[in-house]
């Protein structure tokens, strides 16, 4: 079973309007934490914002939110104010457990494909 | 603060010849991965370095085998290069107790032909 799951392998939206990009996981670890990363055409992977399993509150980095529903399993992106520079692709990410010092590695989800229209 | 640096940027081999990657963790960072993203695909995790030793390996054959010095750059090897290794190799780089700074550099492409 996919433990990242993205959707919506592409989505189109207008210059300086919100797109929110769906991502769902799946872990039954109780300790994780959620990224969200940002990959233009040259292939750098842009760390965008993160979310632990733990926080109460919903993270914000700019124009990026995280809309975080745990009951859901759900840690969907939202951008604000969309830009042309915004178009990329986009990978949601988890790492799971950190008991005993040992780092849990990336899961990336296949990704969703942006593309602002002016 | 230089962020995390991989070298070569591009790189053509033949099939049957070996390869390494070199990856400068950012600055204060002492934990080193690296993944293979193929085309159309989210990146997979090869094996992650800490303290000069492997830690953890994906699911990746013998093949793949690193390397971490003591200032904690890293090299990535892969012997018996095969068409199916062609891809992007991104190494990422975090705090061991850092639980939420994981970045990454931009990428090393490999082509096999």
């Amino acid at each position: 079973a996919q433990k990242i799951t993205q959707t919506q392998p592409g989505m189109f939206v207008q210059e300086k309007e919100a797109v929110t990009l769906d991502c769902t996981y799946d872990t039954s670890d109780p300790s994780y934490g959620l990224f969200w990363y940002k990959q233009p055409s040259s292939g750098e992977m842009i760390f965008l914002i993160y979310q632990g399993s733990y926080d109460q509150q919903n993270a914000t980095e700019g124009r990026y939110s995280l809309n975080f529903q745990k009951a859901r399993k759900s840690a969907n992106l939202v951008i604000s104010a969309s830009q042309l520079g915004d178009s990329a692709m986009y990978f949601c990410a988890m790492r799971e457990g950190y008991y005993g010092g040992s780092q849990g590695n990336l899961i990336f989800g296949k990704g969703t494909k942006l593309s602002v229209k002016p | 603060d230089a962020g995390v640096t991989q070298s070569p940027t591009h790189l053509i081999k033949t099939r049957g010849q070996q390869v390494t990657l070199r990856c400068s963790p950012k600055s204060g960072h002492d934990t080193v991965s690296w993944y293979q993203q193929a085309l159309g695909q989210g990146p997979q995790f090869i094996f992650q370095y800490y303290e000069e030793e492997e830690r953890q390996r994906g699911n990746f054959p013998d093949r793949f085998s690193g390397h971490q010095f003591p200032n904690y750059s890293s090299e990535l090897n892969v012997n018996a290069l095969l068409l199916g290794d062609s891809a992007l190799y991104l190494c990422a780089s975090s705090l061991d107790r850092g639980w939420d700074t994981i970045y990454f550099g931009e990428g090393s492409w490999l082509t096999v032909v």
